[in-house]
């Protein structure tokens, strides 16, 4: 069965530090991946997506991931943190198996920024 | 500026009574899920409609939780009756359910029953 685990449930960083979120994966076939982001009080936004192709993916706000498929995983980064980019994070994986369309999605990871 | 809107956004309500909640999902968009977030669980999938059938909805408690989509531009979800464990945030995502599979979500629907 698919699933994604996100180890990490709550980071803290220092704005103007990097920042890396993991993100691993357990799917059958080629997965399509996601991050998204969620705001205090709002819904989830789309940062970024891997379908295929180049496994480096860069998204809105800064962000990028790598797909790494040796170690099943999809961690997303940015050089600087913001403290606007203190929100929570999801990592999803695309579940196609027949019913095209459904994402699984991580628990979250939490991210705090510090001045 | 096309978005998934959700109303009400807000809902407190007693333990016992009905309560529905309402999406329009993003014109064009022919999938439309219903999920539920909650500090302990997280985002559970409750359901989802492809061209307004019903795809999956093991996700949803059936004695209590209904889910239908009267037309492309309406999706429901109805709790009858509520229970104080209802209470979460209730997100209505839609998109155009092929290989693509970018989800859209929208506002929210933070429910409390008491």
């Amino acid at each position: 069965a698919q699933s994604v685990t996100q180890p990490d449930i709550h980071i803290t960083v220092s704005e103007g530090a990097s920042l890396e979120l993991r993100c691993n994966y357990s799917y059958g076939a080629t997965p399509y991946l996601f991050w998204y982001v969620q705001s205090p009080g709002q819904g989830l936004q789309l940062l970024l997506k891997y379908f295929s192709g180049d496994t480096l993916v860069q998204g809105i706000k800064g962000f990028e991931a790598e797909f790494k498929r040796s170690q099943s995983s999809f961690n997303l980064r940015k050089p600087s943190v913001h403290w606007s980019d203190a929100a929570e994070y999801f990592c999803a994986v695309g579940a196609y198996g027949g019913s095209q369309g459904n994402l699984i999605f991580g628990k979250g990871t939490k991210l705090s920024v510090k001045p | 500026d096309a978005r998934v809107t959700q109303t009400p956004r807000h809902k407190v309500t007693e333990m016992g009574q009905e309560v529905t909640m309402r999406c329009q999902p993003i014109l064009g968009h022919n999938t439309v899920f219903w999920y539920r977030q909650t500090m302990m669980q997280g985002l559970e999938l409750l359901a989802y409609f492809r061209n307004r059938a019903p795809l999956d909805d093991s996700g949803m408690p059936k004695d209590r939780f209904s889910a239908e989509m009267p037309d492309a531009t309406l999706a429901t979800l109805k709790i009858q009756p509520s229970e104080p464990r209802d209470s979460a945030v209730y997100f209505c995502a839609s998109g155009l359910g092929d290989r693509d599979g970018e989800q859209f979500f929208g506002p929210g629907t933070r429910l409390t029953v008491l």
